[in-house]
C-alpha cells in the first residue's frame, strides 16, 4: 500500500548546525510530496510541498527535492534556530486521485541554545 | 491562524458516551477533512467531505459519523467511546479537491479524553 517512512526521532541538534530528516515513501502512481510542522500544543502547518519529480519546495529557509529514482523528499535545513524546535511530518496525497494525505510517524526535533 | 476552527479545544467524558466535534473550515473552502492523531496510530485519514457529499472514507470506525452542513461547517460524531478513542482530532480544509496539489489547511485540532 502507500506509505511514508521518516528517519526515527527525536532528533536534537545544537543552535547553527545543518538539519536533515530523511523521508522515503512507497506510491503507486505520482504523488504530492509535503512536509508539515507541529509546534507545541498547535495545529499542523503546512512547511513546503513539490508536485512533480525533481521539484524543489522551499520555505523559511528549510528545503526539498522530489526524488522519484529514490522515493524520497528529504528535508534541510543549513542552520537551525531554537524557534525550529517541532514536530516535523512528511506526507503524501494524490495517489489514484484521492487528495487525503498519508503521513509519516513524525520526528520530534529539539534545538538547544 | 489558518483560518480553520475547532471546538471544543479540550473534551473529557466516559467510556460509552457520545460526542461531536465541530469544524469551520477557511473562507471559501468546500472540501473538510477529519483526521486522527494517536499515539499508537499516528496521523490517520478519517473522512473527506466536499461542499456537503462524502468524497473519500479512511479508517473511521463504525462508531464515528461525520457529515458537511449547507454552511460547510462539519460535525464529526463518535458514539460508544473507548478508551481507546482518546486522541487529537484534526480538521483540515481545502478549496476543493481539483487535484492532489491542493494544500490543506489544519485546524488547532480538539483533544478528546475519554476516561
Amino acid at each position: 500500500g502507500n506509505s511514508v517512512t521518516q528517519m526515527e526521532g527525536p532528533v536534537t541538534l545544537s543552535e547553527e548546525a545543518f538539519l536533515t530528516i530523511n523521508c522515503t515513501y512507497t506510491a503507486t502512481g505520482y504523488p504530492s510530496l509535503f512536509w508539515y510542522v507541529q509546534y507545541p500544543g498547535e495545529g499542523l502547518q503546512l512547511l513546503l510541498k513539490a508536485t512533480k519529480a525533481d521539484d524543489k519546495g522551499s520555505n523559511k529557509g528549510f528545503e526539498a527535492t522530489y526524488r522519484k529514482e529514490t522515493t524520497s523528499f528529504h528535508l534541510e535545513k543549513g542552520s537551525v534556530q531554537v524557534s525550529d524546535s517541532a514536530v516535523y511530518f512528511c506526507a503524501l496525497s494524490g495517489i489514484q486521485g484521492a487528495q487525503k494525505l498519508v503521513f509519516g510517524q513524525g520526528t520530534r526535533l529539539t534545538i538547544n541554545p | 491562524d489558518s483560518g480553520v476552527t475547532q471546538t471544543p479545544k479540550h473534551l473529557i467524558t466516559a467510556t460509552g458516551q457520545r460526542v461531536t466535534l465541530r469544524c469551520s473550515p477557511r473562507s471559501g473552502d468546500l472540501s473538510v477533512y477529519w483526521y486522527q492523531q494517536s499515539l499508537d496510530q499516528g496521523l490517520q485519514f478519517l473522512i473527506h467531505y466536499y461542499n456537503g457529499e462524502e468524497r473519500a472514507k479512511g479508517n473511521i470506525l463504525e462508531r464515528f459519523s461525520a457529515q458537511q452542513f449547507p454552511d460547510l461547517h462539519s460535525e464529526l460524531n463518535l458514539s460508544s467511546l473507548e478508551l481507546g478513542d482518546s486522541a487529537l482530532y484534526f480538521c483540515a480544509s481545502s478549496v476543493a479537491p481539483r487535484g492532489a496539489q491542493e494544500t490543506q489547511y489544519f485546524g488547532p485540532g480538539t483533544r478528546l479524553l475519554v476516561l
